[in-house]
């Protein structure tokens, strides 16, 4: 079955930098790959997605790129501000959708 | 986007007692349901996925007597946790998605705590 992996587990940056979190996947019929906000006991917010299709999405200072050679994808959010602090999980999908194990952001003032 | 509701938000029960889940697609129809576990700093565990009319097809390990789900309309299913015990206590999270569709829209979740 499938198996994402997501790193890293934390991440910590000044209010600003950029932020990249990684991801990889092991089923190559995986054709859709969301990326999620989830705060503290609430649902997931699905943030920006990508499919197999297409090789970089942008949105505002959130972007997604997709290496399907590789079975990569990466999420890049630029600019950084506060209320960017959470849980983010990558996630791929052929049949039923697959959740990497997370990376939990915090962005300093 | 498309609505999802999940109930209750939160329940405390007592160990052996059976609990109960609602999710219910609120604009548009569900052909596919899928039920999270998340436990406390951990990601989201898929337990099963089920279609409209159909068995659930649980994932290895989650077993089928304990965790009976029914998705017996395209706008609702239900969890029910049999003979809950405190290592049962988590977060469960049920999706959906309508066919050809590849989001999946989540519903808020129910924190479950056995005592």
């Amino acid at each position: 079955g499938e198996n994402v992996e997501q790193h890293p587990s934390t991440l910590s940056v000044q209010e600003g930098d950029s932020a990249v979190i990684k991801c990889t996947y092991s089923d190559s019929a995986s054709n859709y790959f969301p990326w999620y906000k989830q705060e503290l006991g609430k649902r997931p917010q699905l943030i920006i997605d990508i499919r197999s299709n297409v090789g970089e999405k942008k949105d505002q200072r959130i972007a997604v790129t997709l290496n399907k050679t590789a079975k990569h994808f990466s999420l890049h959010i630029t600019e950084t501000q506060p209320e960017d602090s959470a849980v983010y999980f990558c996630a791929a999908l052929y049949q039923k959708l697959v959740f990497g194990t997370g990376t939990r952001l915090l962005v300093s003032p | 986007g498309a609505v999802v509701s999940q109930h209750p938000s939160w329940v405390i029960c007592k160990s052996g007692t059976s609990v109960k889940i609602e999710c219910r697609s609120l604009d548009f129809q569900a052909t596919t349901m899928f039920w999270y576990r998340q436990f406390p700093k951990q990601s989201l565990m898929l337990m099963a996925t089920s279609n409209e009319g159909s068995k659930a097809t649980y994932e290895q390990g989650v077993e089928k007597d304990k965790f009976l789900i029914n998705h017996a309309s395209l706008t609702l299913s239900t969890l029910t946790v049999t003979s809950a015990h405190p290592e049962d206590s988590s977060f469960y999270i049920c999706s959906a998605r309508n066919l050809g569709d590849e989001k999946l829209f989540f519903g808020s979740g129910t924190q479950l705590s056995v005592l």
